[in-house]
């Protein structure tokens, strides 16, 4: 089945460091969002990739999607103690039945 | 606005008991998911409802799951009977409008329900 697949798994960074995490499908996708979840908190929204090739930024945030719409990328720059908790990519498949499918997420904890 | 209210917060239950959870999207929202969150993985969709209507079941285990969204507005998934492997989060999410070709609208989630079957 169609997967989407998230590395590293974890990442444990100083504070100040920077911070990415790649996302891959085994399929194109329509488009791709990316979510945080704190820890023993639920999924929020942070970004929404549509176009080939798209690059967004959101302050400390840099977000980019792959050319062939199977790849996708987050950056933080200059990591804070806020920024911890799992990334996770979520991307909307080409189908007749589209439905959103979640990567298996990154782990980012911050050393202060 | 009010988030997406799910009740209980929390659930346990030993195996082959019975379990309900139940969820109250955005107002508005026409689509409804209902997502098993095992601990260190993503999210993983079991239902996707439009309006009252299912869109996407096809990774909802039928033999014990069931799920209903019959005014369109709020829903309950059920399990009977429990194994120990459905210990897990139960996340419900809401968005404005169906999935699209192209943009969606973004998924907002409840806090869960989470559910440890012993």
């Amino acid at each position: 089945g169609q997967q989407v697949m998230q590395i590293p798994q974890y990442q444990h960074v100083q504070e100040g460091e920077d911070f990415t995490t790649y996302c891959n499908s085994s399929t194109t996708l329509s488009n791709i969002q990316w979510y945080k979840q704190r820890p023993g908190g639920h999924p929020v929204f942070l970004i929404q990739l549509v176009k080939s090739g798209e690059v967004k930024k959101q302050k400390r945030l840099t977000f980019q999607f792959g050319e062939a719409k199977k790849n996708s990328s987050l950056h933080i720059t200059a990591t804070q103690t806020t920024d911890v908790g799992t990334y996770f990519c979520a991307g909307l498949t080409y189908s007749s039945a589209s439905k959103i499918i979640f990567g298996s997420g990154t782990r980012l904890s911050i050393r202060p | 606005e009010a988030g997406v209210a799910q009740s209980p917060r929390y659930k346990i239950i030993e195996k082959r008991q019975s379990v309900a959870f139940w969820c109250n999207p955005i107002s508005g929202h026409a689509t409804l998911y209902w997502y098993q969150q095992i601990l260190g993985q993503g999210p993983k969709l079991l239902i996707q409802f439009q309006n009252n209507g299912v869109v996407d079941d096809s990774q909802l285990p039928k033999d014990r799951f069931s799920a209903e969204r019959l005014k369109g507005v709020d829903s309950t998934l059920k399990i009977q009977p429990a194994k120990l492997e459905d210990s897990a989060v139960y996340l419900c999410a809401s968005s404005l409008e169906g999935l699209l070709s192209s943009y969606n609208s973004p998924l907002h989630f409840g806090n869960g329900t989470r559910l440890t079957v012993t």
